[in-house]
């Protein structure tokens, strides 16, 4: 049974550019959710995607988007980047209907991405 | 609005003596609380969750986890650590009140057992 998968492990890009990271659900889950996580800090929410659209949305400004395709899997897009997007990036998935609020995100390894 | 702390950047224990990651939450009704471990260059492992029940919750690799209401804190333990136990420690929060479905972090905390 794969777990979360994500792609590419790194990126370097410069700023002002844009990027596209990409997560694959674990089997079965219908929800992702992606998270940043700066050097030394805990995760930070970006946004929630269920049944292709965004269900929720932390505190992030619109240059992060996102997309949910039918097969659940999902993208995170930022444009014109900033030095201070670097940091891991983590998608998360986990089945709605399982129990709402109470089910368990499970994540993957994680994007790492620098910019320069 | 939803928040955790983990009062401790790292916590030091030897190997076979127990060991305890303190946390505590601030939510404005009754939380969901979750603990995750993360390695070196790794994703987020799940380890356990309280939703409701019993006070004391069990997870994966022999920890646990005591959900103490009146001092909001869920404290996670294990009655001996191991070397291979060193990690950060994530502690993560979930008003069930508001609807909501982010996981709220803390800063997370390093365990080293030597």
């Amino acid at each position: 049974d794969a777990g979360v998968t994500q792609s590419p492990t790194h990126l370097i890009k410069t700023r002002g550019q844009q990027v596209t990271l990409r997560c694959s659900p674990k089997s079965g889950h219908d929800t992702v959710s992606w998270y940043q996580q700066a050097l030394g800090q805990g995760p930070q929410f970006i946004f929630q995607y269920y049944e292709e659209e965004e269900r929720q949305r932390g505190n992030f400004p619109d240059r992060f988007s996102g997309h949910q395709f039918p097969n659940y899997s999902s993208e995170l897009n930022v444009n014109a980047l900033l030095l201070g997007d670097s940091a891991l990036y983590l998608c998360a998935s986990s089945l709605l209907t399982s129990g709402g609020p109470q089910e368990t995100q499970y994540f993957g390894p994680g994007t790492r991405l620098l910019v320069l | 609005a939803q928040s955790v702390a983990q009062p401790e950047d790292q916590v030091n224990v030897a190997e076979g003596n127990p060991l305890t990651v303190k946390c505590t939450y601030s939510v404005s009704g009754n939380p969901y609380l979750f603990w995750y471990v993360q390695y070196p260059n790794r994703g987020l492992q799940f380890l356990l969750k309280y939703i409701t029940g019993d006070n004391l919750v069990k997870g994966s690799y022999g920890f646990e986890a005591e959900f103490n209401k009146s001092q909001t804190s869920f404290h996670l333990k294990k009655p001996s650590a191991l070397v291979s136990d060193s990690a950060l420690y994530f502690c993560a929060v979930r008003d069930r009140s508001n609807s909501g479905y982010a996981l709220n972090f803390g800063k997370g905390t390093s365990l080293l057992v030597t």
